[in-house]
């Protein structure tokens, strides 16, 4: 089975931090994608990576980043942490091909104080 | 615009009935459409996909009807168990010219609770 991990399943930092969201997947995929989870709006696009070093913004992409050093592993970086980026955060993987599914994270739960 | 609509938004039922769950969409190019189950606390995962091609199809008491024309979705739970508590989330792909060859768009989902 697909696994992707994200390091933490709670999060409190406070305002004007820089906060970083770790996700990592077993199966070799070549995609990942960050996503924010806010009740009523769906699942929402910040950033997606297709190959390693390689990325592209979202529906979302502002007040974050993210890095693809390696093939197993993308992050996700707030650079200065505002309240309103208090939300759940998903991760997810998958293989290219058409039709190829997302595999998720349980997702961080990050709070901004 | 891109969008995909579910109703309805929560749902309760009691153990051992049936319901369906909607979703109507308006993404073109269509590629596929997926149903996710997300339990609470967990990430999403894939119940079912449905190409252009496809009416109807099943996964245990899961059945999941497509009408490309009218551009509807549904997901039928037969015999309801309390372990489907959850949000049924529908996602619609649609084919970009960018690096990842489609994109997604998720509806806000179904938070559906059986009772015993």
């Amino acid at each position: 089975d697909v696994k992707v991990t994200q390091s933490s399943r709670y999060l409190v930092k406070r305002t004007g931090e820089k906060v970083f969201l770790e996700c990592v997947q077993d199966m070799d995929h070549e995609n990942m994608f960050w996503y924010r989870q806010d009740p009523g709006l769906g699942l929402r696009l910040i950033y997606f990576s297709y190959d390693v070093k390689m990325k592209e913004k979202g529906d979302i992409p502002e007040g974050y980043s993210v890095s693809r050093e390696k093939k197993e592993r993308f992050s996700l970086i707030l650079e200065s942490a505002s309240t309103n980026q208090t939300s759940m955060y998903l991760c997810a993987s998958r293989t290219q091909g058409l039709g190829q599914p997302q595999h998720f994270g349980d997702g961080t739960r990050l709070s901004i104080l | 615009k891109n969008q995909v609509e579910q109703s309805p938004q929560s749902l309760i039922i009691l153990e051992g009935k049936n319901c369906t769950l909607q979703c109507n969409y308006t993404v073109s190019p269509f590629s596929n459409l997926r149903w996710y189950k997300q339990d609470t606390g967990r990430g999403p995962v894939s119940l079912t996909i449905m190409t252009f091609s496809e009416n109807t199809k099943s996964n245990g008491r899961y059945t999941a009807t497509l009408d490309a024309d009218t551009k509807q979705s549904s997901l039928h739970i037969t015999a309801s168990q309390l372990s489907d508590s959850a949000s049924y989330i529908c996602v619609v792909s649609r084919r970009v010219n960018n690096n990842a060859g489609n994109m997604l768009t998720f509806g806000g989902g179904t938070r559906l609770m059986v009772k015993p």
